[in-house]
């Protein structure tokens, strides 16, 4: 069971917009930094966006991420049939044992 | 090139045990936090354990506390998972992945990932 909480599913027409929401508690997100991954169908996951709103060399800046409180959320501009896929968020959870990564739930992303 | 290479997936029983391998290249090995995180078939992503550069800290998910055993050996650039007491909830695809950046808090490379099946 997920401590971070994302929407199951996301849709839009090529060219869109859309936005993925992540909720957690001062336990992970309040108090962390939280990076987001985007899972291709049959693939691993890759990094997407880190420290909250920073994206990796390579990362268009189609995608963007941002942070407020205890919430979460990555935005995909200029949508893509490429874009379909599984999107994660994560960040480290102090309220169980020390060290606990948690990830969000998943949320699914289809281009209509 | 950065490359992270998972084996020693494969079908156990239940009880049993199974030794996973991460071989890592293109970076400096011995200088990086690693992980393990699974993904059961059609679920989503679930942090298993984490290990420091120099392998003296160690964490675990509750789930996997007390069956499962991290470690790594630097100078074959390579990171393990010890699994034992295998339940059915373990079978999963498991990746190793390397903890980037001076926060420690994102996964900036992962491996293609091993499946492990457990049923009998």
């Amino acid at each position: 069971q997920s401590v971070l909480t994302q929407p199951p599913s996301v849709s839009a027409a090529p060219g869109q917009k859309v936005t993925i929401s992540c909720s957690g508690s001062s336990s992970n997100i309040g108090n962390n930094y939280v990076s987001w991954y985007q899972q291709l169908p049959g693939t691993a996951p890759k990094l997407l966006i880190y420290e909250n709103n920073k994206r990796p060399s390579g990362i268009p800046d189609r995608f963007s991420g941002s942070k407020s409180g205890t919430s979460a959320t990555l935005g995909i501009t200029g949508l893509q049939t490429g874009d379909e896929a599984d999107y994660y968020c994560g960040t480290w959870d102090s309220s169980l044992s020390a060290g606990n990564y948690v990830f969000g739930t998943g949320t699914k992303v289809t281009v209509l | 090139e950065v490359q992270l290479v998972e084996s020693g997936g494969g079908l156990v029983q239940p009880g049993g045990s199974l030794r996973l391998s991460c071989a890592a290249s293109g970076f400096t090995f011995s200088s990086y936090e690693m992980n393990w995180v699974r993904q059961a078939p059609g679920k989503g992503l679930e942090w298993v354990s984490y290990i420091s550069s120099s392998g003296s800290t160690i964490y675990y998910a509750d789930s996997v506390k007390g069956r499962f055993t991290i470690s790594r050996d630097n100078a074959k650039n390579s990171l393990y998972l010890q699994m034992n007491s295998l339940r059915a909830e373990d079978t999963a695809v498991y990746y190793c992945a390397r903890l980037g950046g001076y926060s420690g808090s994102y996964f900036d490379y992962w491996g293609q990932g091993t499946l492990v099946t457990v049923s009998s």
